[in-house]
């Protein structure tokens, strides 16, 4: 079974340049998230999707965040303009559904370097 | 601010023996889920628990929800270098929507042969 797949791996961009970062969860899920995981910390969730709908996107930096998930698969994440503090792993994750015992399966993540 | 706390934030082993990590909540747990993330790789599950005061295990390691369901720990016995990496809680609050887990920041395991 294939996991989580996202891309690209790394990416280094000066402050006030746009970045995307892609996630194709795994075939059948329809629960996707995106996760911030700043060094030294847990990873913290930006949005949720369940299919093409957003669930909770109250932790999402909305003036310079965006997400998307148009057809309900697969998932781009973009910062506009990104900041020094934007440096970290992305993480997206995705689980079949949105019931409580639902584990998180975790891509590889996008690791971000803002200089 | 961050509602899932978790310490040790740094845990250094010598090979063989045991240790525990806690994590603790400022309000009541739907569930909580461990997960471990090796260095420079991505947080992997490992067990969820759900019910008050149940323990579960995997091999060395032991898993325990609290009575008040407000903490939980991981205990590790005779630990190896395989070990290695940083644990993490997630906890879903019985205020939040499904899926919606708070992680803590962490415990990192160094093992030293």
């Amino acid at each position: 079974e294939a996991g989580v797949a996202q891309s690209p791996r790394y990416k280094i961009i000066e402050k006030r340049q746009s970045v995307a970062f892609w996630c194709n969860p795994i075939s059948g899920h329809a629960t996707l998230y995106w996760y911030q995981q700043i060094l030294g910390q847990g990873p913290k969730l930006l949005i949720q999707f369940q299919n093409n709908g957003v669930v909770d996107d109250s932790q999402l930096p909305k003036d310079r965040f965006s997400a998307e998930r148009l057809k309900g698969v697969d998932s781009t994440l973009k910062i506009q303009p990104a900041k020094l503090e934007d440096s970290a792993v992305y993480l997206c994750a995705s689980t079949y559904d949105r019931f409580p015992n639902e584990k998180l399966f975790f891509g590889s993540g996008t690791q971000l370097s803002v200089l | 601010g961050q509602q899932v706390m978790q310490i040790p934030q740094y845990q250094h082993v010598q090979e063989g023996e045991d240790f525990t990590t806690y994590c603790n909540s400022s309000t009541t747990l739907s569930n909580i889920q461990w997960y471990k993330q090796r260095p420079g790789g991505h947080p992997v599950f490992l067990i969820q628990l759900v019910k008050s005061g149940e323990v579960k295990k995997q091999k060395r390691l032991t898993f325990q929800f609290g009575e008040a369901k407000k903490n939980s720990s991981l205990h590790i016995t005779a630990t190896q270098t395989t070990d290695v990496g940083t644990y993490f809680c997630a906890g879903l609050l019985t205020t939040d929507s499904w899926g919606k887990f708070q992680f803590g920041a962490g415990t990192q395991v160094v093992v030293t042969p």
